[in-house]
């Protein structure tokens, strides 16, 4: 089945340390995306990234990094500089826009909760 | 800038009611906008969508309509059903110029309950 995995779905960090978290997809997307969620506060775009090796920042993307070495792969590390790590991390994929429009629509995996020991 | 405001939660309904989630947005040029569901411990899905004025998406007994005049794309079902307990995203898609990249930008989510 195509899809987005996220991986664990559980995460501890300790203070001072980096985690990182795993996205894969097999739908041969070219756009694959990070996101955090809050409660309460909806989902807030950290990176993004359009085609292998090449990645945007997002709205929030201090303390955070990723890599693209992968077409279906996306990790995002979350350094020790984030300071309030504690947070639902989604990670989406789409295809890029065509032309026309109307076929990007976003599909997420089903997150990865990091809290903070 | 971009921005999406839906009403605030928790919405708590009977099975069978008449559910409404209000949700307007702020952008220029012609968003696409859709709704997203989200259940319990789970990643987001796509619920409907709309690419431009005076569409109306439709899916699983929800439906809303893209309206430019009042800028806005409210959710609605007749009947609720418990299985729709969940949490709701409105979001608008916006492209920047030159870009093949559709970026989203979503309300805070509105959290529904329905009891039996």
């Amino acid at each position: 089945d195509g899809g987005i995995t996220q991986s664990p779905k559980y995460l501890f960090r300790k203070e001072g340390q980096n985690v990182t978290l795993s996205c894969e997809q097999n739908l041969n997307h070219d756009a694959m995306y990070w996101y955090r969620q809050d409660p309460g506060q909806g989902l807030r775009l950290i990176y993004y990234s359009q085609i292998v090796n090449d990645f945007q920042k997002g709205d929030i993307a201090e303390g955070y990094s990723v890599s693209r070495e992968k077409k279906e792969s996306f990790p995002l590390t979350v350094t020790s500089a984030q300071k309030n790590p504690t947070a639902f991390y989604l990670c989406a994929s789409s295809i890029l826009l065509q032309p026309t429009g109307g076929r990007d629509i976003q599909y997420f995996g089903a997150g990865t909760r990091l809290s903070v020991l | 800038g971009n921005s999406v405001t839906q009403m605030e939660g928790p919405v708590t309904l009977s099975e069978e009611a008449f559910l409404t989630i209000n949700c307007t947005y702020t952008a220029t040029g012609y968003p696409s906008l859709f709704w997203y569901v989200q259940y319990p411990g789970e990643g987001l899905q796509l619920l409907l969508k709309a690419t431009k004025a005076d569409d109306k998406g439709s899916n699983k007994g929800f439906e809303a309509t893209y309206r430019k005049e009042t800028t806005s794309f409210h959710l609605e079902k007749g009947s609720v059903q418990v299985s729709d307990s969940a949490v709701y995203f409105c979001a608008l898609r916006k492209r920047d110029r030159g870009s093949t990249l559709g970026r989203l930008y979503f309300g805070r989510g509105t959290q529904l309950t329905v009891w039996p």
